[in-house]
């Protein structure tokens, strides 16, 4: 089993529409997770931290349960600018640590 | 301010080959990451230095990789008797402790 196991995707939305990404991790040692987009040919920036709690960005919700090791993001009223591959990814171990990215599910939002 | 940056962009090589690839890291950031990204992947982590030394180097996928940070600031990754299945883009990130790792361009190795 993967680490980081995602949606494969491709995702094809109209603008406006409400799309989510859904992502287990097999590693209950994690401490730490975060969403990370990835644009074509350009690195992976960090789009948000996912705390038990869940968080809220704008258009972009998180939300985190650690009993079944499941991620997801939810991204409201997509725009254009959205279109990207959408990485999820925890910690390798607790503490400063290497990251474990997903395979990546990428989003085409469309006019 | 700088980020993380990476030399070279793209590099071309000949199967057996022996390369170098260059990270930056943002100044002041103690941790270094190396990761590698195949089309259609993810990252997958390498090494990993804390300052001068390597805390985790457990990605590497056998011994013709290898990396240094002799200074606690940039690194090289090396690379010997380069394979086809070495072609990749070669991710470097830095942090500041346990902060947000920022990813550096990355070098785009080809081995022909």
């Amino acid at each position: 089993r993967k680490e980081v196991e995602q949606d494969p995707g491709p995702f094809n939305v109209p603008e406006g529409a409400t799309v989510a990404f859904n992502c287990t991790y097999s590693n209950s040692a994690s401490q730490s997770f975060f969403w990370y987009r990835q644009d074509c040919r350009k690195e992976p920036k960090l789009l948000m931290s996912v705390y038990s709690s869940g968080n809220e960005d704008g258009r972009f919700t998180a939300q985190l349960n650690r009993a079944s090791q499941y991620i997801s993001l939810l991204i409201r009223d997509s725009k254009l600018s959205d279109s990207a591959t959408y990485l999820c990814v925890v910690n390798k171990y607790s503490g400063n640590t290497p990251l474990v990215f997903g395979k990546g599910t990428r989003l085409s939002v469309i006019a | 301010g700088a980020g993380v940056s990476q030399t070279p962009s793209n590099k071309v090589t000949e199967k057996g080959k022996y390369v170098e690839l260059r990270c930056d890291p943002i100044s002041g950031h103690t941790a270094l990451y190396w990761y590698r990204q195949s089309l259609g992947q993810g990252p997958e982590f390498l090494i990993y230095f804390q300052g001068t030394g390597a805390a985790d180097d457990s990605g590497l996928p056998n011994d013709r990789f290898f990396a240094v940070r002799p200074e606690g600031s940039v690194s090289t990754l090396k690379i010997q008797r380069t394979e086809r299945g070495d072609s990749a883009v070669y991710l470097c990130a830095s942090s500041l402790g346990s902060d947000t790792q920022y990813f550096g361009p990355g070098t785009r190795l080809t081995v022909l």
